[in-house]
């Protein structure tokens, strides 16, 4: 099946410690994307790429990295940097800039 | 401010309603627009994109006023079904895609 998969789906890590959250489309899309969302809010943008080897910085992409070294992967690394890392963490992709982008299931990050 | 604003909300209609959600977007080299659909604890689904000649699926109608530079959906016939948040997706040419806060819509009996 054609689509974006994240993995894990819930993920649990202790205070300080980094943690890279797994994103893989199947769809040859060349963008892609990292949201995260808290509860009751809206998505904010962590990162994006609209090719490989190439990414940039979203809105709040301090205390995260990403690397896009291969079109169908983008994972995200949430580093001990990022002062509240407990959240819901959305990939996308999508086919171009301005195509609609579609969503993995996201991974529920707690650290405790 | 922010580059995308919502309509906080929420909206409590009764099934049968009609109701538009507004967006507003501040960089004017904005170059696509959507709308999606989150349900709770769900990720984000595509409802529709928005064309500056507007467009309608079948009881959705999205417009596009680049002049003012805002958005719009509007819900005709609302179904229970149809509670969920609304968010609405500005992109610019680089590649830079961001998302409003999102509008709640609850739907009664």
């Amino acid at each position: 099946d054609g689509g974006i998969t994240q993995s894990p789906k819930y993920l649990f890590r202790k205070e300080g410690q980094n943690v890279t959250l797994s994103c893989e489309q199947n769809l040859n899309h060349d963008a892609m994307y990292w949201y995260r969302q808290d509860p009751g809010q809206g998505l904010r943008l962590i990162y994006y790429s609209q090719i490989v080897n190439d990414f940039q910085k979203g809105d709040i992409a301090e205390g995260y990295s990403v690397s896009r070294e291969k079109k169908e992967s983008f994972p995200l690394t949430v580093t001990s940097a990022q002062k509240n890392p407990t959240a819901f963490y959305l990939c996308a992709s999508s086919a171009t800039a301005n195509t609609e982008a579609f969503f993995g299931q996201g991974t529920r990050l707690t650290v405790v | 401010r922010k580059e995308v604003e919502q309509d906080p909300g929420p909206f409590n209609v009764p099934e049968g309603a009609t109701v538009a959600f507004n967006c507003t977007y501040s960089n004017s080299a904005s170059q696509s627009f959507f709308w999606y659909r989150q349900d709770c604890r769900k990720e984000p689904k595509l409802l529709m994109s928005v064309y500056s000649s507007g467009n309608e699926d079948g009881r959705f109608t999205a417009q596009l006023n680049r002049a003012s530079q805002y958005i719009s959906l509007l819900i005709r016939d609302s179904k229970l079904s149809d509670s969920a948040t609304y968010l609405c997706v500005v992109n610019t040419n680089a590649g830079k895609s961001t998302f409003g806060d999102g509008t709640t819509l609850t739907v009664k009996p």
